[in-house]
């Protein structure tokens, strides 16, 4: 089993929708979870970060963590075609980041 | 931006060779960790250093080595280049505290092994 799981995707949302982007993770120790946009051929970058239970909201990105389900989502709102990139999920432990390989989200004009 | 700066952007080296990368973390972070990321993967763990120990490591053979200056500036060497080694190298700054690390990446670095 993977550290931590994501479905590659792509996944295909209207603009103006809700993009739902999902992760699961096997440590039952994690303590931090991440989310990061990654453009093409560029370096990932930090969205949301979460430590507790329930939702987190910035803007339009929300980020949900369960940890009795080791479960962490994000969604963003209102999508623009300018979200369309891959979406790594980062679960953190003790001295060690784990990321999933990511799922590619496109946002349809 | 991140603050967090990588040199150089892009590489080419022959297998066998001996590569060095560099990272100059974000002011005020004590804790950098290097990744490698092939086309299509997550990035993948290769080690971490804090306050200039090595702090944790991933699954990576011994030639893949660091350091940490008293700056909190870092280096990764890769000894013994072999194709597989092509990917782009990523570090991320971040300051431990007792939730773990936020982690900041710089804009990487993209090392072709011919």
């Amino acid at each position: 089993q993977k550290e931590v799981e994501q479905n590659s995707g792509p996944l295909s949302v209207p603009e103006g929708a809700i993009a739902s982007l999902n992760c699961t993770y096997s440590d039952q120790g994690s303590q931090s979870f991440f989310w990061y946009r990654q453009y093409s051929g560029k370096s990932p970058e930090l969205i949301m970060f979460i430590y507790s239970n329930g939702d987190k909201e910035d803007g339009r990105f929300t980020a949900q963590l369960n940890k009795a389900s080791q479960y962490v989502s994000l969604l963003i709102r209102d999508s623009q075609p300018s979200d369309s990139a891959t979406y790594l999920c980062a679960v953190g432990s003790y001295q060690k980041v784990t990321f999933g390989t990511g799922t590619k989200l496109q946002v349809i004009p | 931006e991140t603050g967090v700066t990588q040199s150089p952007t892009h590489l080419i080296k022959t297998r066998g060779q001996q590569v060095t990368l560099r990272c100059s973390s974000q002011s005020g972070h004590n804790t950098v960790s290097w990744y490698q990321q092939a086309l299509g993967q997550g990035p993948q763990f290769i080690f971490q250093y804090y306050r200039e120990e090595e702090n944790g490591r991933g699954n990576f053979p011994p030639r893949f080595s660091g350091l940490q200056f008293p700056n909190y500036s870092s280096e990764l060497n890769v000894n013994a280049l072999e194709l597989d080694d092509s990917a782009l190298y990523l570090c991320a700054s971040s300051l431990r505290t007792s939730l773990g690390d936020t982690q900041y990446f710089g804009p990487g670095t993209r090392l072709t092994v011919l």
